[in-house]
Order: structure tokens, then sequence, then C-alpha cells
């Protein structure tokens, strides 16, 4: 059965630093692109992050570019997000997803349960 | 600043049939940005329900269908039943690796 699970989140302060990952398992990790999509309570969902299978390609939301990285461990099964100078309005669930797709499909197959960011 | 466009909400009768629409503020959705769906209720993971425009992720009904009506990406739902009460999102893959989702539509069946 194909899994994702994040961890990571918590309270940190504006201007503080966070690392999420997201481990999975069910698949062949390296063979898919992944990403971060996030939440803010009593909002909609916005696109953070992609990376592709390989890690050689990594892409961002405007609104997080220059203070976030995706990047991932493929023998760990692993995906991160290494979140700095954090900002009140980045308070959100953090879904990882599994890509299918990458170059046909384009869409969020799997998404995991989320972790709670908290920026206060 | 790409935006995409979603009804906020949207009412229907058990049985009934809605359609839900997901626009750009500028242009037209075509399946070149393989649009895709996903049903959220409160406190849950979205659920992927449709990619690539028009086909079904696995396990989910066949009254749910999405298509290309006019300039936007739609999704249909026919036979409306208590448990659809939740909030749809659409996301357009806007190339080069990047995503972006509409603002979602509530959907109330009653």
């Amino acid at each position: 059965e194909v899994q994702l699970l994040e961890s990571g989140g918590g309270l940190v302060q504006p201007g503080g630093s966070l690392r999420l990952s997201c481990g999975a398992s069910g698949f062949t990790f390296s063979s898919y692109g992944m990403t971060w999509v996030r939440q803010a309570p009593g909002k909609g969902l916005e696109w953070v992050s992609g990376i592709s299978g390989s890690g050689g390609g990594t892409y961002y939301a405007n609104s997080v570019k220059g203070r976030f990285t995706i990047s991932r461990d493929n023998s760990m099964y692993t995906l991160f997000l290494q979140m700095n100078s954090l900002r009140v309005e980045d308070t959100a669930v953090y879904y990882c997803a599994k890509i299918r797709g990458w170059g046909s499909d384009w869409y969020f197959e799997i998404w995991g349960r989320g972790t709670l960011v908290h920026v206060s | 600043q790409t935006v995409v466009t979603q009804e906020p909400s949207f009412s229907v009768s058990p049985g009934g049939t809605l359609t839900l629409t997901c626009g750009l503020s500028s242009g037209s959705v075509s399946s070149s940005y393989y649009p895709s769906w996903y049903q959220q209720t409160p406190g849950q993971a979205p659920r992927t329900l449709i990619y690539n425009t028009n086909t079904r992720s696995s396990g989910v009904p066949d009254r749910f269908s999405g298509s290309i009506l006019g300039n936007k990406a739609a999704l249909t739902i026919t036979g409306a039943q208590a448990d659809d009460e939740s909030d749809y999102y659409c996301v357009l893959y806007m190339g080069s690796g990047i995503w972006v989702f509409g603002g979602g539509t509530k959907v109330t069946v009653l």
C-alpha cells in the first residue's frame, strides 16, 4: 500500500526555521516527482513546491521562493522541506503528495495526512 | 500573477446534478493545463477525483466526470449524495514544474 507520512511540524517564532519530512512507502520513490501543498486554517489549498524523481529539478511558488528549499533522499525514501525566515502567513497544514505522470498527466496521486506548522 | 477561479459555493438537492468550473483570470483552460480535481472534507487530506481533464482516479465512482466546457475545466457530479458534501479543488499545471490551485468550491447537499 502506498503511504506518505509527514512529520516535523510544530510551533515556531516568526523568522525561525523548521524542516518537514515526508516518509514514503509502497512505491519506488525515486521514480516519482513529489510535492508539498499547504492549507492555511480555514483557507484553500496552495501549491508550495515540487521536485523531480531524481531531485535534479526543483520548483517553488513565488510566495516561498528564496525561503523554502525542497529536497529528497531517495535512499531513505524521504522528502524534505526546509523552511527558513518563516512568517505568520506560513501557518498551515503541510501535505506531501506523490506526483503521477511527470511529463504526462501531471497530477497529485497520493496524499499524506499533513503536518501542522504554526508560526507565532 | 495567474489566478485560477472556482465558484465559492454551490448547493444541490440529493439526486441532482451539479457542474463546478475551473477557469483562468486571463485566458482559457484547455487540456494542455492537465486539470485535476480533488475532494476534501473537513480535517481530512484531499482525495484525488479526476486527472488529465477527464480520467477518474482509482475507486472514484462514475457519477464524477471531468470535461472542458467552453473555456473552463468542469467537474460534474450526477446523482448527488449526502457524502458528496465537501470542498472541491481544481489545480492547473502551468508548465515548468508549477501548479496553481483554484480557491475551491464548497458544495452543500440539501
